[in-house]
C-alpha cells in the first residue's frame, strides 16, 4: 500500500503569497492530521478529520489556515495570506481507525519558506 | 491540559551500548502514550505504543518503554543500539480514544558513534 503522500515537498513563498499544500492519506484510512513542525514550538495541530467532517482544528491557526477533504483521499491546507513566520515543515497524517488504534501514518511534509 | 516533556535535547551514545530516553507527561487521567521516530528525510514512524494495560510495552526494532503512572513517566529503552538509530524521538499523549490531539514533547536526538 501507498503511504501518505505530500506535495509539493518544498516550497518557497513571498510574504502576501496564497499557498497551498496537498495531501493524499493512506487508501481507505478515515482519519487525516495536519502538523505544523518548527524547532521552537515542535509538533503543533492545525486540523483533524474524521470521514471528511471536522472534528477539531488549532484555535490558534483559524485565521489564515484552512484545511478542506474535498473527498476522502484528498486533502488541502491553504495558508492565507501567508508570513513569514509561518516558516516550517507541514506534516501531514492518517489513520485506519484513531479512536481504536491510535497509530498515524505520516506523510514525509512540505517544507515552506517565507520570505 | 495535557503535555510531555522530553528532558533532553540531545543523547550520544556508543553502538551497543545500552540507551534510555526520557518522556515525562502531564494528563489527569488515564493517558495514552506513544514513541514516534524521525530518521533523516523520512516521515515520523511509530515506535511504540501504551494503552491501559501491561505497563512495559515492546516496540519495532528491539525498543521498549515502561510507563509509570506514579512517575507519569514513559521512558524508552533499548539494550544495545545500532548506528541505524540515529534519528529523532519523540514522546506523545493522547488523552483519550475521542480526541485527535496528539500532544508531542519536542524530541530528543540520538546521535551514535561507533
Amino acid at each position: 500500500d501507498a503511504g501518505v503522500t505530500q506535495t509539493p515537498r518544498h516550497e518557497v513563498a513571498e510574504k502576501g503569497q496564497t499557498i497551498i499544500l496537498k495531501c493524499e492519506p493512506v487508501s481507505g484510512h478515515n482519519d487525516l492530521f495536519w502538523y505544523r513542525q518548527t524547532k521552537i514550538q515542535g509538533l503543533e495541530l492545525l486540523s483533524y478529520f474524521r470521514s471528511k467532517s471536522l472534528m477539531e482544528d488549532g484555535g490558534a491557526f483559524k485565521d489564515r489556515f484552512k484545511a478542506e477533504m474535498l473527498n476522502s483521499s484528498f486533502s488541502t491546507l491553504k495558508i492565507q495570506p501567508t508570513e513569514p513566520k509561518d516558516s516550517a515543515v507541514y506534516l501531514c497524517a492518517s489513520s485506519r481507525d484513531w479512536g481504536c488504534t491510535g497509530q498515524l501514518y505520516f506523510g514525509e511534509g512540505s517544507k515552506l519558506t517565507v520570505l | 491540559a495535557q503535555s510531555v516533556t522530553q528532558p533532553d535535547a540531545r543523547v550520544t551514545v556508543s553502538e551497543g551500548a545500552s540507551l534510555q530516553l526520557r518522556c515525562k507527561y502531564s494528563y489527569f487521567g488515564t493517558p495514552y502514550l506513544f514513541w514516534y521516530v524521525q530518521y533523516p528525510r523520512q516521515g515520523l514512524q511509530l515506535l511504540l505504543k501504551y494503552y491501559p494495560g501491561d505497563p512495559v510495552v515492546q516496540g519495532v526494532n528491539g525498543f521498549e518503554a515502561e510507563f509509570s503512572k506514579s512517575n507519569s513517566s514513559f521512558h524508552l529503552r533499548k539494550a544495545s543500539v545500532h548506528w541505524s538509530d540515529w534519528a529523532v524521538y519523540f514522546c506523545a499523549v493522547r488523552g483519550g480514544a475521542n480526541t485527535g490531539k496528539l500532544t508531542f514533547g519536542h524530541g530528543t536526538i540520538l546521535r551514535v558513534h561507533p
